[in-house]
């Protein structure tokens, strides 16, 4: 199994900060890579596939970097509603596998 | 606007079994291949099983495989997942969740349901 580590575990940060979460997948998986948020209470939600690509309705204040066995999503203008778990995914092989999550609080 | 809405979830001994449906709206079900994500207490995310958009190929982590099955009607846009030989471990939120490709290979996923809570006790 490809294993995917997250760091840091958590953060803590200010309103209107840039923060950058950072994930390592155990062998190269290319850029199937995807991020996923989860607000404290609620279901995942996805926000970038393939590394970089935003879905649908994600706005541009996040971003993802990388390929191969490094990886980074990069949260610009912190907000309060940012508040959640992020998971990073490899969709790359199965069985599909996540990280351990980053809590970002602010 | 996409819907996936899981039902069945609930408080089972350890050694039964349930189903878990999940309704889907909003998409031509029949086209997309489906997932089942779970996450237990307080922890992270588990993928659980996955189906191709035509219900012909399953694939299942090797924690449940031979206890779970994942099974699809497209004529009523339901996704299932059949749970047997349950134990406290499998006690997690299981969510439904949709991918953008008919096939679930090299294919991420982009709508989540809510989630239903299945407990075991044991």
């Amino acid at each position: 199994d490809i294993q995917m580590t997250q760091s840091p575990s958590s953060l803590s940060a200010s309103v209107g900060d840039k923060v950058t979460i950072t994930c390592r997948a155990s062998l190269g998986i290319s850029n199937y890579l995807a991020w996923i948020q989860q607000r404290p209470g609620t279901a995942p939600k996805s926000l970038i596939f393939a590394a970089s690509s935003l879905q649908s309705g994600v706005p541009s204040k996040f971003s993802g970097r990388g390929s191969g066995t490094e990886f980074t999503l990069t949260i610009n203008n912190l907000q309060p509603e940012d508040s959640a778990i992020y998971y990073c995914q490899q969709y790359y092989s199965l069985p599909l596998t996540f990280g351990g999550g980053t809590k970002v609080e602010i | 606007e996409v819907q996936l809405v899981e039902s069945g979830g609930g408080l089972v001994q350890s050694g039964g079994s349930l189903t878990l449906s999940c309704a889907v709206s909003g998409f031509s079900f029949s086209t997309y291949a489906m997932n089942w994500v779970r996450q237990a207490p307080g922890k992270g995310l588990e993928w659980v099983s996955a189906i191709t958009y035509n219900g012909e190929k399953m694939s299942y982590a090797d924690s449940v495989k031979g206890r779970f099955t994942v099974s699809r009607d497209n004529s009523k846009n339901t996704l299932y997942l059949q749970m047997n030989n349950l134990t406290a471990e499998d006690t997690a939120i299981y969510y439904c969740v949709k991918t953008p490709f008919g096939n679930y290979h090299l294919s991420t996923f982009d709508y989540w349901g809510q989630g239903t809570l299945v407990t075991v006790s044991s």
